[in-house]
């Protein structure tokens, strides 16, 4: 199992632009979420999903749309990115709400 | 409004000592608490939890306490081995109230562990 994978590990944007963070799982979890890490600030829950067409918002949701059409893939989506926007882009899974979360990589992303 | 915090943001133990970590939180509707450990350019993982219904749960070198009344956790690792330096976050997540699972995550403490 490939686990949970991110693309890109590093993206630079202009003001304005929009993009998508993409986010796998292969684990077959139901359970998938986004956070962002900012120094100072921890892990800060974005959008997160309980299955497939089922999404939620977070603790900072604004700036950021989420869509879950199969069970594997999560994609995050930029509309128009800000500077503030800036951070280290973490994707998990997991299988159920008492369970722990696995996390990719992450996708560190900055907005000029 | 911060629900979980870890007030100690760098921890400094020499190897073979005891590393504690400490972590409070304000919402009396947690119930499940984890540990993820993070080293630079990886995503976290996943350390050790425990539920709202015990007071310790151990795994080797790591064990978690929980203190309800307090509304305080910590994590000690012992003994503590160079390998151990990461950062180190707790969460906390109101399952049985919210039915989401949502994770609050800490700040994080980083820790080094010199030999």
């Amino acid at each position: 199992n490939a686990g949970v994978t991110q693309t890109p590990k590093f993206q630079v944007l202009k003001t304005g632009q929009s993009m998508t963070l993409q986010c796998a799982q292969d684990m077959n979890h139901e359970y998938m979420s986004w956070y962002r890490q900012d120094p100072g600030m921890g892990l800060r829950l974005i959008h997160y999903s309980v299955g497939a067409g089922i999404t939620d918002q977070g603790e900072v949701p604004n700036g950021y749309n989420v869509s879950r059409s199969t069970t594997e893939d999560f994609p995050l989506r930029l509309l128009s990115a800000a500077p503030s926007q800036t951070s280290v882009y973490f994707c998990a899974s997991s299988p159920g709400f008492s369970y722990e979360q696995y996390f990719g990589p992450g996708t560190r992303l900055t907005v000029t | 409004d911060q629900q979980v915090k870890q007030n100690s943001p760098s921890l400094s133990v020499q190897e073979g000592r005891i590393s504690i970590l400490n972590c409070d939180y304000t919402n009396s509707m947690f119930d499940y608490f984890l540990w993820y450990k993070k080293y630079p350019a990886e995503g976290p993982t996943f350390l050790i939890s425990i539920s709202s219904i015990k007071d310790k749960n151990e795994d080797g070198r790591f064990t978690v306490f929980l203190n309800k009344s307090a509304k305080h956790l910590s994590l000690h690792i012992v003994p503590s081995q160079p390998g151990d330096s990461a950062v180190y976050f707790c969460a906390a997540s109101a399952v049985i109230s919210s039915n989401t699972g949502k994770l609050i995550f800490g700040q994080g403490t980083t820790l080094q562990v010199k030999p």
